[in-house]
Order: C-alpha cells, then structure tokens, then sequence
C-alpha cells in the first residue's frame, strides 16, 4: 500500500485560507468516507483533527474542515493563525481493511 | 479521561526484538480497536496495524507481515506489539492510538522511541 500523496508544503499568511490536498486511489480514498487528518506540532503527539471526510472532534476550531472529491481529500484551514503552523498528516481506510496515511504536509504561516 | 500510556524508550540491536505495551484507561478497553503508528525520525507516519481487543483479530500492513504481533491482555486492558528481526530502520517512535469512531484515530499513546543501533 503506497503512501497517500500530499503536497510537502503550503503557506499562508495570518488570517488567509489554506487547502491541503490528499490523493489516493479507489482503494482508500475513493473508496470509503473513512478519511482523517491529523495535526501534529514538532516534538508532540499527533492530534485528531478531522474524522470521516469532515466531522469535527469537540474542541477543534471550525476553522479547520474537510471534504472529498474523487480520490481526492482536502483540509481547509479558514483565518490562519500561528498556531497552526505545524505538519499534517491525512490517513484513509483502505480495501485491505487496513489504513495509510499520507506523506504529510508542512504549513508555514508566514 | 480516556488515557493510553506506554511502556519507556527501549535500545536494541539489529536481528533483536522489541516489544512495546499500551495501557488504556477510561474506556472500555474491548470497545475499540487499538492501533499501531510509527514515525522514523524526521519522516511521517507509517500505520503498522490494528488488534480488536474484543476477541483478539488483527490485521496489519504487508511492509510488516511476517514479523509484527500484535496480543492483549484484556484483564489489564493492555495492547501489545511485538517486532521481530530488527533492523537500523526500524528505528522509531512506536505509538498505540484508539479507535473510537469511524475512521479517528484518538486519542494516542505518549510515543516509545525505540532506537536500533550495533
């Protein structure tokens, strides 16, 4: 099972919008609405952000959604603030009822 | 509060084995799948595979079939993985995640760095 593909890096000044995208194929991503994408600051434990294409754990900001198109899943991160400058993972359930994840997305806030 | 606690930081040579556990708390341990990610240092994550600790099922990536186990001990509501045959890219921070939900994975263990080196 390949990676899913993600761009290495997106940036974006305080206050813009961002859009992350994540690639697969009809075996993951296309295939089921089981996508997730995870926050994860250096040194530190990822973190839940978007569960299911666009559900949103209690506590994450609404800033942060997600959406599918295809084989493609996509996080938006509405008004960017510092904080948010971190890597971002996005993983998908898979037709081998296995999981992957993509190869992870550096945001800089500029 | 739902909790996943690790076993600590472990050093090993290369053909050892290593084995990692993950204590939950807070939760009805055979409710949910637990998971197993690792991340080489400076690269992403790498999902290795899941154990039901309702029964015991697992499944896991075809990069580590052959050489992962993956056990529980529900009496201590404690997750298990076990790799075999070590190599230098092995090395990693190993980290059990819970399955709560659809596709979430949340919320994760500590992190173990295991550290493969002659």
């Amino acid at each position: 099972q390949s990676a899913l593909t993600q761009p290495a890096s997106v940036s974006g000044s305080p206050g813009q919008s961002i859009t992350i995208s994540c690639t697969g194929t009809s075996s993951d991503v296309g295939g089921y609405n089981h996508v997730s994408w995870y926050q994860q600051h250096p040194g530190k434990v990822p973190k839940l952000m978007i569960y299911d294409v666009s559900n949103r754990p209690s506590g994450v900001s609404n800033r942060f959604s997600g959406s599918k198109s295809g084989n493609t899943a996509s996080l938006s991160i509405s008004g960017l603030r510092a904080e948010d400058e971190a890597d971002y993972y996005c993983s998908s359930f898979t037709s081998g009822i296995t999981y992957v994840f993509g190869t992870g997305t550096r945001v800089t806030v500029l | 509060q739902v909790q996943l606690v690790q076993s600590g930081a472990e050093v090993k040579k290369p053909g050892d084995s290593m084995r990692v556990s993950c204590r939950a708390s807070g939760y009805t341990f055979t409710d949910n799948y637990i998971h197993w990610v690792r991340q080489a240092p400076g690269q992403g994550l790498q999902w290795m595979g899941w154990i039901n600790p309702n029964g015991g099922g697992t499944n896991c990536a075809q990069n580590f079939q052959g050489r992962v186990t993956m056990t529980r001990d529900t009496s201590i509501t404690t997750a298990y993985m076990e790799l075999r045959s070590l190599r230098s890219d092995d090395t990693a921070v190993y980290y059990c995640v819970r399955a709560p939900r659809g596709s979430s994975f949340d919320p994760w263990g500590q992190g173990t760095l295991v550290t493969v080196s002659s």
